[in-house]
């Protein structure tokens, strides 16, 4: 079954303390972005990846660090978590070029206490 | 900049009324747009979208919309909702670099 698996779900934390949640597809996909979901502020895009290697910054990046070594893979790490850091956050993958929809997975919860 | 943007942030409507949910884009150039749904505790799902030709495009569930060119707008119409409609919906829309932008959503409760 094609998908987009995200790790965790949910996840509490404290400030401070790094974590990293995982993202990966089994479509073959070329381009990962990760974006947060807020109320009131729709889907803000994170980082995205065009292929391996290849990273660049969305709208919200500061905070956030991704890598892009497998072309099925795409993690986000938050080096240092913050309390503003708490959202909703979705990995999504789509095939090249912008006439393809995005797949996305499930959602992790992410609260920083 | 590339921009969508959706003019409703919430709309509270009765089963059997008629939905229409604005949106607007601000790209130069081709332009794909696409409607994506998210039920409660959901991911993302695509509901429509379009690329070329037939500017009234039908998705899944009733769901329609029209590209507008002249407008820049791509509005998602249903003529009858029901309460599993209730929903968050997100335009969005890409061009050449293919990057999606995405609106920051309509928040739709239908009333039983």
């Amino acid at each position: 079954e094609a998908q987009v698996t995200q790790n965790p779900r949910y996840l509490i934390t404290v400030t401070g303390k790094k974590l990293t949640v995982t993202c990966s597809q089994n479509m073959n996909h070329e381009y990962m972005s990760w974006y947060r979901q807020d109320p009131g502020l729709g889907l803000r895009q994170i980082y995205y990846s065009m292929n391996v290697e290849v990273t660049d910054k969305g709208d919200v990046p500061e905070g956030y660090k991704v890598s892009r070594k497998e072309k099925r893979n795409f993690p986000l790490i938050l080096e240092s978590p913050s309390p503003n850091q708490t959202s909703l956050y979705f990995c999504a993958s789509s095939p090249w070029g912008g006439n393809t929809e995005a797949f996305f997975g499930q959602g992790t919860r992410l609260t920083v206490v | 900049a590339q921009s969508v943007s959706q003019h409703n942030h919430h709309v509270i409507l009765s089963e059997a009324a008629s939905l229409e949910l604005g949106c607007n884009y601000s790209y130069g150039g081709t332009v794909n747009l696409f409607w994506y749904v998210q039920y409660p505790g959901q991911h993302l799902q695509l509901l429509l979208k379009y690329f070329s030709g037939d500017p009234l495009v039908k998705g899944i569930k009733g769901f329609e919309a029209e590209f507008i060119k002249s407008k820049f707008s791509f509005n998602l119409r249903k003529p009858s909702v029901q309460w599993s409609d209730t929903a968050e919906y997100f335009c969005a829309a890409s061009g050449g670099s293919y990057i999606p932008t995405f609106g920051r959503g309509t928040s739709l409760i239908v009333h039983p």
